[in-house]
């Protein structure tokens, strides 16, 4: 596509409920990375994939938190038994492959409240 | 171990003057530094990078970047700020060495706010 996309937008759930986020990076791009960003803070990192590799997941705060690349290209973010504190922008970013020089672009992000 | 210092979280000038954002950062290993610029519901879109070669980088919309290595300092300049400026803006690293993988280290932001 044109850009990355994620979808929702905006997603509200109860806590103890599952979620799954989905990011649609540029056609072209071989890599693709997930971020978290709480309110009033800069984005961190969760992990990445080169095509449908995960090479680093270091990111992810817990066991409850996983994400799939399987074909290489579509992504999702999948938070089980979700709590208040998962509440925060979660980011999606791709780029042509995971080099320093390289731009990242980045999705518009999905906003998740648990309540 | 990397990280990035923004001096400011929120910086306000009037329309027509000067901006100036501040960065500091620590790595190991000679970085790569960007920053990025976030509107209002909108994307994360990048204004300029500093990838080791020259030292002065320019951007888009007028900002540019001087990178000091001797005050380990990335910060980010415009000389007359316009309403459209207004955002976050945040300064990011990409640490170099083995096993890299372009992650990216953001800052914690700083708002730009401009009067009119």
């Amino acid at each position: 596509g044109a850009g990355v996309s994620q979808s929702p937008r905006y997603k509200v759930t109860k806590r103890g409920q599952d979620v799954t986020l989905r990011c649609d990076p540029i056609s072209s791009h071989a890599t693709l990375y997930w971020y978290q960003q709480a309110l009033g803070q800069g984005p961190e990192f969760l992990t990445y994939f080169n095509y449908e590799a995960q090479p680093d997941k270091s990111g992810l705060p817990s066991d409850r938190f996983s994400a799939e690349r399987p074909e290489g290209s579509i992504s999702t973010l999948t938070i089980q038994r979700t709590e208040q504190r998962d509440s925060a922008m979660y980011r999606c970013a791709s780029s042509l492959e995971g080099q320093i020089n390289t731009e990242a672009f980045f999705g518009q992000g999905t906003r998740l409240t648990v309540v | 171990a990397q990280s990035v210092t923004q001096l400011d979280s929120h910086v306000s000038v009037s329309e027509g003057t000067p901006v100036l954002l501040r960065c500091n950062y620590s790595s190991s290993y000679s970085p790569s530094l960007f920053w990025y610029v976030q509107h209002p519901n909108k994307g994360l879109q990048l204004l300029l990078k500093y990838t080791s070669a020259a030292t002065l980088v320019k951007g888009i919309n007028g900002f540019e970047a001087e990178f000091k290595k001797s005050e380990t300092s990335f910060h980010l300049t415009k000389p007359s700020a316009h309403m459209s400026d207004a955002a976050e803006y945040f300064c990011v690293v990409s640490p170099r060495g083995s096993g890299n993988t372009g992650k990216l280290i953001f800052g914690q932001g700083t708002t730009l706010q401009v009067k009119p």
